[in-house]
């Protein structure tokens, strides 16, 4: 079974732009989480998404956004990037009823410069 | 809340030599712990995880960890250190119906020869 995967890989954009990233789950799993990795802040979680709909929402500002498809896949956009918003972006997914064991994609690096 | 410390932000052993990473937790309801590997430019592995079931957990490429409730502490060990187990392991906790990770800051592994 292919793992979650996430695009692009890598992304390079200027300040006060606007990007948007996309994970694919793991074929069953209706689960989708974001998290943000930086060197000072470590892993924080962003947001989950279930059958659409956002259930869980971390501490981040609101220029951080998320939705999820029918078909389970999700997109995560920041807008009006700054410098500090240079990261690694995870996504990961679980299975219905089991969301405690998250499965993770090979992130998107973003830089802002 | 909940939190997870990890003591040591670098630990070095010989190739051969018993792996211990220590992970400290803070819970104020019955935790799921986990472990989760990451080599460089990739993203999370989950090594193990402990769910409330045997307090001693085995996981992938001969790690094992203990869950010690009066310690508040979920270590993670390996009897004999490959180099192949060199990369940043992360400590995570969460609870049932939480649904997102709270991460401890990691802890690189260095494997001399």
């Amino acid at each position: 079974k292919a793992g979650v995967t996430q695009t692009p890989r890598y992304l390079i954009k200027t300040r006060g732009q606007q990007v948007t990233l996309s994970c694919s789950p793991i074929s069953g799993h209706r689960s989708v989480s974001w998290y943000q990795q930086t060197p000072g802040q470590g892993l924080q979680f962003l947001f989950e998404y279930f059958s659409e709909t956002q259930r869980n929402k971390g501490n981040f500002p609101g220029r951080f956004s998320g939705r999820q498809f029918s078909n389970s896949r999700s997109e995560m956009n920041v807008s009006t990037l700054e410098l500090g918003d240079s990261a690694l972006y995870l996504c990961a997914s679980s299975l219905e009823g089991a969301e405690d064991t998250q499965y993770f994609g090979p992130g998107t690096r973003l830089t802002v410069l | 809340a909940q939190s997870v410390t990890q003591l040591g932000s670098h630990v070095s052993v010989s190739e051969g030599a018993l792996v211990l990473l220590r992970c400290n937790y803070s819970s104020s309801v019955p935790p799921y712990l986990f472990w989760y590997v990451q080599y460089p430019n990739q993203g999370l592995q989950l090594l193990l995880k402990y769910t409330s079931a045997a307090t001693l957990v085995k996981g992938i490429n001969g790690f094992e960890a203990e869950f010690k409730k009066s310690e508040t502490s979920f270590h993670l060990t390996k009897p004999s250190a490959h180099m192949s187990d060199a990369a940043e392991y992360f400590c995570a906790v969460t609870y049932t119906g939480r649904r997102a990770l709270t991460f401890g800051s990691g802890t690189r592994l260095q494997v001399q020869p």
